[in-house]
């Protein structure tokens, strides 16, 4: 069974400061996807990132970067230089297998992130 | 490309009647879509997969007979919520694979039953 927690229910962080979402995840499963969105009050789901179980490269996407440390489960997304339009809410989640046929996301639970100017 | 468009997007309803959600894949064929359930402040919770054309799958816990499935077609699944009550009341979101490992979301349906 695969589970996903998120240790962080809020973090603040000053504009233009980096911040650092965590995420961990536990699976038996050798192939696997690790995925970040971001909520905001609206409600839907945007997606940030995206790291595969055997990709060596930690993903980069624009101002974010998964740092993905395999052997310790652990996925936790960092977005550089924030700005007030990141305050919402940011899902970690995975996908067992090595592609989505079939195969749903599990969310964890969420980190609220404030962007104080 | 692979947009998957949710429709209503509010809906409120009385205690007692049914309300139906849809999504719709509009350039694209989805096979498969999972639907989803949020409680306020919280996280999505899978309530069922569907896949076209056979039964859908629905999650340990959650009523059959109260959320019924249909994914008729390869471009429309939709959520019956039945007899809705308050608790009923919550966000809704379905969700399509798409591009062999990424998946794209409705925009969401959000059910106040009173």
């Amino acid at each position: 069974a695969q589970k996903i927690t998120q240790t962080q229910p809020g973090m603040f962080v000053q504009e233009k400061e980096a911040v650092t979402l965590d995420c961990t995840y536990d699976t038996s499963d050798q192939s696997y996807g690790l995925f970040w969105y971001k909520q905001p009050s609206s409600g839907e789901m945007i997606f940030l990132i995206y790291q595969g179980s055997y990709d060596e490269q930690n993903a980069t996407e624009g101002r974010y970067s998964l740092n993905f440390q395999k052997a310790r489960k652990s996925a936790n997304l960092v977005i550089s230089a924030s700005q007030l339009g990141d305050s919402a809410m940011y899902f970690c989640a995975m996908r067992d297998g090595n592609n989505n046929a079939g195969n749903m996301l599990t969310f964890g639970g969420g980190t609220r992130l404030m962007v104080k100017p | 490309g692979a947009v998957v468009s949710q429709h209503p997007s509010r809906v409120i309803c009385k205690s007692g009647t049914s309300v139906k959600i849809e999504c719709r894949s509009l350039d694209f064929q989805a096979t498969t879509m999972f639907w989803y359930r949020q409680f306020p402040k919280k996280s999505l919770m899978l309530m069922a997969t569907s896949n076209e054309g056979s039964k859908a799958t629905y999650e340990q816990g959650v009523e059959k007979d109260k959320f019924l499935i249909n994914h008729a077609s390869l471009t429309l699944s939709t959520l019956t919520v039945t007899s809705a009550h308050p608790e009923d009341s919550s966000f809704y979101i379905c969700s399509a694979p798409k591009g062999g490992y990424g998946y794209t979301f409705g925009s969401g349906t959000r059910l106040t039953v009173v």
